[in-house]
């Protein structure tokens, strides 16, 4: 199994301000996954970003506001751009792993976010 | 992606079984069903996934009728320790498994 970690766990931001969120897997893995959970809601999949090649989004969401950078095979950032209080989630990534017919994610511990 | 209907909530106490049931009635082929349970302040937990029929492990049962347009998650003798949400997914494992979570059904377990 992945064992995935976050940084920062949380934050506390100002309007307008930019939040860049690390993710460390301890494993060389070929898909990672971007989620945003708001309190008391179920997962939204913000993008899907594979190393060597541009992340692919989800409807809603848009590269200038959620770029994100995947350098290697271990590695991901998210960065929130310009935040506002509608942007106050936890924001969590996740990693896939096959073995054999079963595919199985495995998700961080979350970074939660709050924009003042 | 196939879309999955579960309950909001659910109500149980210890010692019981919970049977929880998701409908996800445009299935693909190649689809398969996974379910995931988080806990608060954690990121979801994979427990089970399965094609047809029954599958087992250590820590749940999920069954799969025929026609495969729904799928019951079943929790053995439930403990406190079970109270989360538990996540119905359905997608492929062809071309990368792209896991779109739906509500969820919040399971309240009580003594």
């Amino acid at each position: 199994s992945a064992v995935i970690s976050q940084k920062p766990s949380r934050d506390i931001c100002q309007r307008g301000t930019s939040l860049t969120i690390q993710c460390q897997v301890d494993s060389q893995v070929t898909m990672m996954f971007w989620y945003r959970q708001q309190p008391g809601q179920s997962l939204t999949l913000i993008a899907t970003a594979n190393q060597g090649s541009e992340a692919t989004y989800e409807s809603g969401f848009v590269i200038d506001k959620f770029p994100i950078s995947r350098p290697n095979l271990t590695f991901s950032t998210l960065t929130v751009s310009n935040m506002s209080p509608e942007d106050s989630s936890i924001y969590l990534c996740s990693v896939e792993d096959r073995i054999g017919a079963k595919n199985e994610q495995f998700f961080g511990p979350g970074t939660r976010l709050t924009v003042l | 992606l196939a879309k999955t209907t579960q309950p909001i909530s659910m109500d149980s106490y210890e010692g019981q079984e919970v049977n929880i049931t998701c409908s996800h009635n445009n299935i693909a082929t190649n689809d398969y069903i996974t379910w995931y349970q988080q806990f608060p302040s954690q990121g979801p937990r994979f427990i089970i996934q399965g094609y047809k029929t029954k599958v087992t492990n250590e820590v749940a049962s999920l069954f799969i009728p025929a026609d495969r347009k729904s799928s019951t998650l079943s929790l053995p003798r439930v403990s406190l320790s079970d109270t989360a949400v538990y996540y119905c997914l359905v997608g492929s494992l062809v071309g990368g498994f792209k896991t779109i979570f739906g509500a969820g059904t919040r399971l309240f377990v009580k003594a």
